[in-house]
């Protein structure tokens, strides 16, 4: 059975500082997604991850894929406050047919 | 002009009831899902399906049965409503294609349907 796990689950951190998300799963897949959700809200796409070694960003957000060690990071960069949300790394082991593991989620709040 | 919707956004009801929640995609998505978020905010695949395969998670009740009418919409039917039902049930399109250089394959997903069971 596939195992996804994120942490930390829960994270406080100042704005400014520098802090990373960790995904470790326990299949050979070699695609993996970051969502974003806010509080009553749905998902949001942030990150699509498809091969070994692939890096992405967007603004403050980058996100990295090692299949190797089949581990994801999110990397926050000199966090504000509207990066305030649940994220979520899912990994997809057999090309969507499945549908997505989800890892529990890190509940991140960014404090002024 | 709506990606993935849903209806209804809240449904509370009594125990033993029956109910639906629909879904439509306008993305012209191969496969749907079906996954339930829990109080804890652990999400869980229930359904995968496109038109050839139905996937079920093997934990999810037979009292839960999907329905697809056509390629664009993915009802979830819920039989005899149990308290431990309650839950926000989020649908999800993506085009299948099976990897490659330029696929995408990102999952979208819709509003979210928050299902109180009383």
């Amino acid at each position: 059975e596939l195992k996804v796990e994120q942490n930390p689950l829960f994270l406080s951190m100042q704005e400014g500082k520098n802090y990373t998300i960790y995904c470790n799963y326990s299949t050979t897949s070699d695609r993996l997604y970051w969502y974003r959700q806010d509080p009553g809200k749905s998902l949001e796409s942030l990150f699509v991850l498809l091969s070994n070694g692939a890096v992405k960003q967007e603004g403050r957000l980058m996100a990295s894929l090692d299949t190797k060690a089949r581990l994801s990071t999110l990397h926050i960069t000199a966090a504000v406050h509207d990066l305030s949300a649940t994220y979520f790394c899912a990994v997809d082991e057999r090309g969507g047919a499945d549908g997505l593991t989800f890892g529990k989620g890190t509940h991140l709040i960014i404090q002024p | 002009d709506t990606a993935v919707s849903q209806t209804p956004k809240y449904l509370v009801t009594q125990m033993g009831n029956d109910k639906s929640i629909k879904c439509e995609q306008n993305l012209g998505h191969d496969t749907m899902y079906w996954y339930k978020q829990d109080s804890k905010k652990f999400l869980k695949i229930m359904f995968s399906y496109n038109n050839k395969e139905l996937i079920i998670n093997e934990t999810v009740p037979n009292r839960f049965s999907p329905k697809s009418p056509d390629k664009a919409h993915l009802n979830l039917h819920i039989n005899s409503l149990e308290l431990g039902d309650s839950a926000v049930y989020f649908c999800a399109s993506s085009q299948y294609t099976s990897g490659g250089p330029h696929s995408t394959d990102t999952q979208y997903f819709g509003p979210g349907t928050r299902l109180t069971v009383l």
